[in-house]
């Protein structure tokens, strides 16, 4: 069976930053397209990133320069390191995969606020 | 980058009877190559991750009971759900993954009249 949970989500200031990571259990992240999509309060769905199997790595305008998304081939985990938050950055973060999104996480809380 | 546009916005059906949401995707997401519409749909209810119902525009999620149905080609997709059942009640999206940006439609949602 194939599980992704989401951690590391949480109240930070705007300016912080945070960490996100996705482990997975049942499937190589290694081997998948890989992606962040969010939720603010009241939103729709956006999508964030993606990492292709081959490693290469693109981001929606909005998080670019500021989000960077990584994997550890080890830990079968994908990351997100979010730099510069803003309180636009507020929602739901979830891992799915794969491109058409077969599977989620159950998501993560990300608030950016003072 | 691909704009996905719903209709309606909002949509209430009595029990048993047949739901339809609309997308429209500002330009085509039909992989010639392959004949494949890189269209996708979704389930969404609250505090929970969004479902995966349909893929390839009209290809069912196993485990997605047979009352949902995707159809449509190029621009123009539709989501059916046939006797709507109490459960169904939630938002739905459309999504293109043909190019990168990834977008989804603003969202559906769906109530019981």
């Amino acid at each position: 069976e194939v599980q992704l949970v989401e951690s590391g989500g949480g109240l930070i200031q705007p300016g912080g930053s945070l960490r996100l990571s996705c482990a997975a259990s049942g499937f190589d992240v290694s081997s998948n397209y890989m992606n962040w999509v969010r939720q603010a309060p009241g939103k729709g769905l956006e999508w964030v990133s993606i990492m292709y199997d081959g490693g290469r790595t693109d981001y929606a305008d909005s998080v670019k320069g500021r989000f960077t998304i990584s994997r550890d081939n080890s830990k079968n985990t994908l990351y997100l390191q979010m730099d510069s938050l803003r309180a636009e950055d507020t929602a739901v973060y979830y891992c799915t995969s794969p491109d058409y999104g077969r599977y989620w996480g159950q998501g993560t809380l990300v608030t950016v606020s003072s | 980058d691909i704009v996905m546009t719903q209709s309606p916005d909002s949509l209430a059906v009595s029990l048993g009877e047949r739901a339809t949401i609309n997308c429209k995707s500002s330009q085509s997401v039909l992989y010639s190559s392959n004949n494949n519409n890189y269209l996708a749909w979704f389930q969404k209810k609250p505090g929970q991750p969004p479902k995966l119902l349909i893929y390839w525009a009209s290809t069912r999620e196993s485990g997605v009971p047979d009352r949902f149905s995707g159809g449509g080609s190029g621009t123009n997709f539709s989501l059916t759900i046939d006797s709507l059942q109490a459960e169904d009640v939630a938002v739905y999206y459309c999504h293109q993954y043909y190019t990168v940006p990834p977008t989804f439609g603003q969202g559906t949602k769906l109530e019981i009249k």
